[in-house]
């Protein structure tokens, strides 16, 4: 199964920008990278999908280099709301367990 | 974006009891939705594949005899834990399949076994 590979934990403060790097060195051709972010108590919410180069939302951002190892999730200007475990997951839609399989998540405690 | 509804919320029940949770797709159809499990500080775990019309498929490792799945329309999916004893506490999650090869996931399932 395609791993993913994430920092444990993130501390930033109020204001900054946050970026979050995933390597996903086995991802397939097809696949997608798809961000989540989950609160305590809460299912993971859908953040941003990206194949390819960079997409932007109004929440975020998601960079992805020519070879598609690896991604980066940013975050501009966070709050205290902010504070949440982010997920990349990689997959190409068909329900293959390596899109279902949850990596450890990055525990991202923004701070005032 | 697509919404799945799971209820209960939170369940608290005696040991030896069964339990049922519900997953709805609210604005699309799902012919496959999915059953994670969250234990405190942890990742998801994918537990089964419901698939709609026919049996479940099962993680290894996961009691199919306990953990009870029933597809049986495009918009529900049920969870059922049968004969819950206090390991089973845990934290359900579902989800299903929305448009552009999205995951979308419910609410979550708070289940605490006296």
């Amino acid at each position: 199964l395609a791993k993913t590979t994430q920092p444990i934990s993130m501390d930033s403060y109020e204001g900054q920008e946050v970026n979050i790097t995933c390597s996903h060195n086995n991802i397939a051709t097809n696949d997608y990278i798809t961000w989540y972010q989950q609160f305590p108590s809460q299912g993971p919410r859908f953040i941003i999908q990206g194949y390819k180069t960079k997409v932007t939302n109004e929440v975020a951002s998601l960079f992805i280099p020519a070879d598609r190892k690896s991604s980066t999730l940013s975050l501009p200007r966070v709050s205290l709301s902010d504070t949440a475990v982010y997920y990349c997951l990689v997959g190409d839609g068909t329900g293959s367990a390596r899109q279902l399989t949850f990596g450890s998540g990055t525990q991202l405690t923004v701070l005032p | 974006g697509a919404v799945v509804s799971q209820h209960p919320s939170r369940v608290i029940c005696k040991s030896g009891t069964s339990v049922k949770i519900e997953c709805r797709s609210l604005d699309f159809q799902a012919t496959t939705m999915f059953w994670y499990r969250q234990f405190p500080k942890q990742s998801l775990m994918l537990m089964a594949t419901s698939n709609e019309g026919s049996k479940a498929t099962y993680e290894q490792g996961v009691e199919k005899d306990k953990f009870l799945i029933n597809h049986a329309s495009l918009t529900l999916s049920t969870l059922t834990v049968t004969s819950a004893h206090p390991e089973d506490s845990s934290f359900y999650i579902c989800s299903a399949w929305g448009l552009a090869n999205i995951q979308y996931f419910g609410a979550g399932t708070r289940l605490s076994v006296l």
